[in-house]
């Protein structure tokens, strides 16, 4: 059973349109991870959440946002999606200091 | 700051052949975390592998085996008899401690392996 989901798995949207991706989780896992891979490209961490506090990577761009309303839910937010915001995005969660992350199947992103 | 180089941006081998894939990682952390995901064309990143900057033995889990060199910073993986269900893209990561204590991962910009029959 999958233990990190994401949806969609395809969004596509339109320049300048609000945007939200989810992610739910069912390991109860404390530590929420949003990480961006563009196209042949290694993914790049956005932002992480501890429980509730929120963690913003020094060079994430403020289109960038996200909301985790509890332990099991957590949104990606993106302002006003340029086209250079067409990337996969991929939830992780983590659990105790120094376990592997636990990767959601993505979602990809399509900008038009 | 730290760094994960994948030399290889794709190989192709044929079934059955062994393969291997190297990383070469930067970090000036003491204690530290070596990883390898698999990504398959679905999406999601699988996780295949997990080693610590304390332990330099190599491991072996079927047809995949780690072989960790701290003196050459290195951390390559190695596919015996790859089958084509091994067709992917694998990335090597890195883990350093963010403020909150948890881990960030740095990856490599990934190999992709080519299997054919």
């Amino acid at each position: 059973d999958a233990m990190v989901i994401q949806n969609p798995r395809y969004q596509v949207t339109q320049f300048g349109k609000p945007v939200t991706l989810s992610c739910s989780q069912t390991l109860n896992h404390n530590v929420m991870y949003w990480y961006q891979q563009k196209s042949s490209q290694a993914p790049k961490l956005l932002f992480h959440y501890y429980d509730k506090d929120f963690n913003n990577e020094a060079d994430t761009p403020d289109n960038f946002q996200s909301r985790r309303p509890n332990t099991s839910f957590c949104f990606l937010d993106i302002r006003s999606p340029g086209l250079g915001d067409a990337a996969m995005y991929l939830c992780a969660t983590g659990g105790e200091m120094n376990t592997e992350a636990f990767f959601g199947q993505g979602t990809r992103l399509t900008v038009v | 700051a730290q760094k994960v180089t994948q030399a290889q941006t794709e190989i192709s081998v044929v079934e059955k052949e062994d393969v291997t894939l190297d990383c070469v990682y930067e970090t000036r952390d003491t204690t530290y975390y070596l990883f390898w995901y698999k990504q398959p064309p679905s999406g999601e990143l699988v996780f295949l592998i997990r080693r610590n900057s304390f332990d330099e033995q190599n491991e072996i889990s079927g047809r995949y085996s780690w072989n960790f060199q701290k003196s050459t910073s290195s951390f390559n993986f190695t596919i015996t008899a790859s089958q084509v269900v091994d067709s992917a893209v694998y990335f090597c990561a890195l883990s350093g401690f963010m403020n909150t204590g948890f881990q960030k991962l740095v990856f490599g910009t990934g190999t992709r392996l080519l299997v054919s029959p």
